[in-house]
This record gives C-alpha cells, sequence and structure tokens, in this order.
C-alpha cells in the first residue's frame, strides 16, 4: 500500500512568513508524529497524536509551533513567524501502535529554509 | 528519561564484507523497542529491523541483523554481504512501550567501497 507521504517537499520562506506542512499517514494508521532534523543530528521528536487526540506536545519548541489532526487521518505543523533556527527537515511518521508492533514509518520529509 | 549513543560518525566497509554498527541504550523502564533506520541522501527514513525488550532472540532481517545485549544495553547492527547501496546513514533508536515517542541517536554514515 502507500506510504506516508509529506507535502510540500521543498519550502522556502521568508523570516517572519507563516508555514503549513501536510502529512499523509499511511491508511488506517492510528498514531502520527511529527520530528525535527537539523542539519547533521539525528531527528527531534515535536508532537503526537492518537487519531485526532494530540497526547504529547512536548517537543514543539514554542508557541509558534501549531499540529492539528483534526479528522484523525491528514495532520499539519503551522509554523507561525517564522525564524531562521527552524531551517530543517520535518519528517512525519506513522504507527498502528496500539497495533501489534512500536515500528514508525516516515515520510519523505519536507525541507524548509527560512531566509 | 531515554537515551541512544552512537560513538562512530563514520565508517567504512569493503563491498561483500560485514560491517557492524554500535549502538548503547539508557532507560529504566523495563519495556521498550529499539529500532534501526537506514537514512540515504534523498532524506527519507527507511525502517530496517525491530527488537522488542522482551524478544529473547536477536532480530533479522535479511542481511540485517540486530545484536541485542540486555545486560551491556546495547543494540548493535549487523549488516552482512555489503552493497553499494548501504551507503547511507544509520541511525538507533528507541521508545517505551508505554510513551510512544522515538528518540534517535545522532547517526554513524556508512561508506561501502567498491
Amino acid at each position: 500500500g502507500a506510504g506516508v507521504s509529506q507535502s510540500p517537499r521543498y519550502k522556502v520562506a521568508k523570516r517572519g512568513q507563516d508555514v503549513a506542512l501536510r502529512c499523509d499517514p499511511i491508511s488506517g494508521h492510528v498514531s502520527l508524529f511529527w520530528y525535527q532534523q537539523a542539519l547533521g543530528q539525528g531527528p527531534e521528536f515535536l508532537t503526537y497524536f492518537q487519531n485526532e487526540a494530540q497526547l504529547d506536545k512536548s517537543g514543539l519548541p514554542s508557541d509558534r509551533f501549531f499540529a492539528e489532526r483534526p479528522e484523525g487521518s491528514v495532520s499539519t505543523l503551522k509554523i507561525q513567524r517564522t525564524q531562521q533556527e527552524d531551517s530543517a527537515v520535518y519528517l512525519c511518521a506513522s504507527s498502528d501502535y496500539p497495533g501489534q508492533t512500536l515500528e514508525q514509518y516516515f515520510g519523505p520529509g519536507t525541507r524548509l529554509t527560512v531566509t | 528519561a531515554q537515551k541512544i549513543t552512537q560513538t562512530q560518525p563514520g565508517m567504512f566497509v569493503q563491498e561483500k564484507e560485514a560491517v557492524t554498527l554500535d549502538c548503547t541504550y539508557d532507560t529504566s523502564d523495563q519495556s521498550y523497542g529499539l529500532f534501526w533506520y537506514k537514512q540515504p541522501s534523498s532524506g527519507e527514513m527507511i525502517f530496517l529491523i525491530y527488537q522488542g525488550s522482551y524478544d529473547e532472540q536477536n532480530a533479522t532481517e535479511g542481511r540485517y541483523s540486530l545484536n541485542f545485549q540486555k545486560a551491556r544495553k546495547s543494540a548493535n547492527l549487523v549488516i552482512s554481504a555489503s552493497q553499494l547501496g548501504d551507503s547511507a546513514m544509520y541511525f538507533c533508536a528507541m521508545s517505551l512501550v508505554r510513551y510512544q515517542k522515538v528518540t534517535f541517536g545522532i547517526g554513524t554514515k556508512l561508506q561501502v567501497i567498491p
């Protein structure tokens, strides 16, 4: 079946602009995660949804970051008033937990560059 | 809080040889999962292998095996018969059963030499 998809793949924003990043998880996957990956680093957890409920947002770096998953499938990560330090790859992952396994399957990521 | 340590920033291996990528972890939880992901230059994170903390046998997936030593808190990845397409960043990661977020190490860059 289709994997996790993300759009756009690349986004250039001027400092101060708002951006919205979209994630389409694997069909039927209950859990959805957002991660931020800075250059040369491993991904860092941002937030976690189980269906439409946002169960953990402890990794969101500031109140400029907001995520939603209103119908329990597609999710959007919004960054308001972007700053240069927001430049990173934003990865979305989904899993069928609490199903059989803990594995998370990742999308290709959105590379955000703030100029 | 859980922590993953990967101490090899870069590794080289000859094509068709085996290579071991090191990973140690730290957690006080008893129920957790350990993962390895591959990230080629294209950027996508590709799931390779999973080991549950209660699994008694080491996980294997094709040419990948996970050498799980629970007492030493290590979860090394072994890639047998390396191929040129194995050149990529490799991340060790873990999550707790009770708490879903995945914690990643900083990665090891593997380069396969023809």
